[in-house]
């Protein structure tokens, strides 16, 4: 079965600096992989997503992601951050065939300070 | 496109009663999911529709939890006798079918379920 782990908790950034959220996953075959964003009292909503092709999808928001097969992960960059973006950021994996649900990791809580 | 509506968006209520939910997905979404999300977690898979069927009930849902969507349209999620452990945030989303689409999610603002 497909999971997602999310090492960092929480992590805290300086707006205008840059920002890397790290997702690992596991999945037997080419994996349909997304990053979903949750501002309190939200809903989840999509920033991005990889089914195929470049390895380096671009997002809403400034957000841009890094499909790397060999390390099993999709890390979700941002150069500048905005105090806008605090928010918790989720990455999901899609099962194909069988099982299509989405698994969600545990979540990465972002800080921005002034 | 209204997005996908949830009611209520909070419910307090006491243990042992029965509380029910209401998911109302985008109009020519065919299946709906469910999932509960708890403090500090990200949401976990309950069950998911294909218009009216049922597909696939995690483990999760105990017998305690009912979900139907009975004309494929709108669905309904029951916890009957709620303990505290119930207490989370109730999300639903829908989408295309597989293929068309379908691997986009769209999730309502969810439904927090207090316990007491």
């Amino acid at each position: 079965a497909q999971s997602v782990t999310q090492p960092d908790i929480h992590i805290t950034v300086s707006e205008g600096a840059s920002l890397e959220l790290r997702c690992n996953y596991s999945y037997g075959a080419t994996p349909y992989l997304f990053w979903y964003v949750q501002s309190p009292g939200q809903g989840l909503q999509l920033l991005l997503k990889y089914f195929s092709g470049d390895t380096l999808v671009q997002g809403i928001k400034g957000f841009e992601a890094e499909f790397k097969r060999s390390q099993s992960s999709f890390n979700l960059r941002k150069p500048s951050v905005h105090w806008s973006d605090a928010a918790e950021y989720f990455c999901a994996v899609l099962g194909q065939g069988g099982s299509e649900k989405l698994v969600f990791g545990k979540g990465t809580k972002l800080t921005v300070n002034p | 496109d209204t997005g996908v509506s949830q009611n209520p968006r909070h419910k307090i209520t006491k243990r042992g009663q029965n509380v029910t939910f209401r998911c109302d997905p985008i109009s020519e979404h065919n299946r709906l999911y469910w999932y509960r999300q708890t403090l500090g977690q990200g949401p976990e898979f309950l069950t998911y529709f294909q218009n009216e069927a049922q597909l696939e009930k995690s483990r999760l849902l105990s017998d305690r939890f009912s979900a139907e969507r009975p004309k494929g349209s709108f669905s309904t999620l029951e916890i009957q006798r709620t303990e505290q452990g119930d207490s989370a945030m109730y999300l639903c989303a829908s989408s295309l079918d597989p293929g068309q689409g379908g691997e986009k999610l769209f999730f309502g603002s969810g439904t927090q379920l207090s316990v007491l």
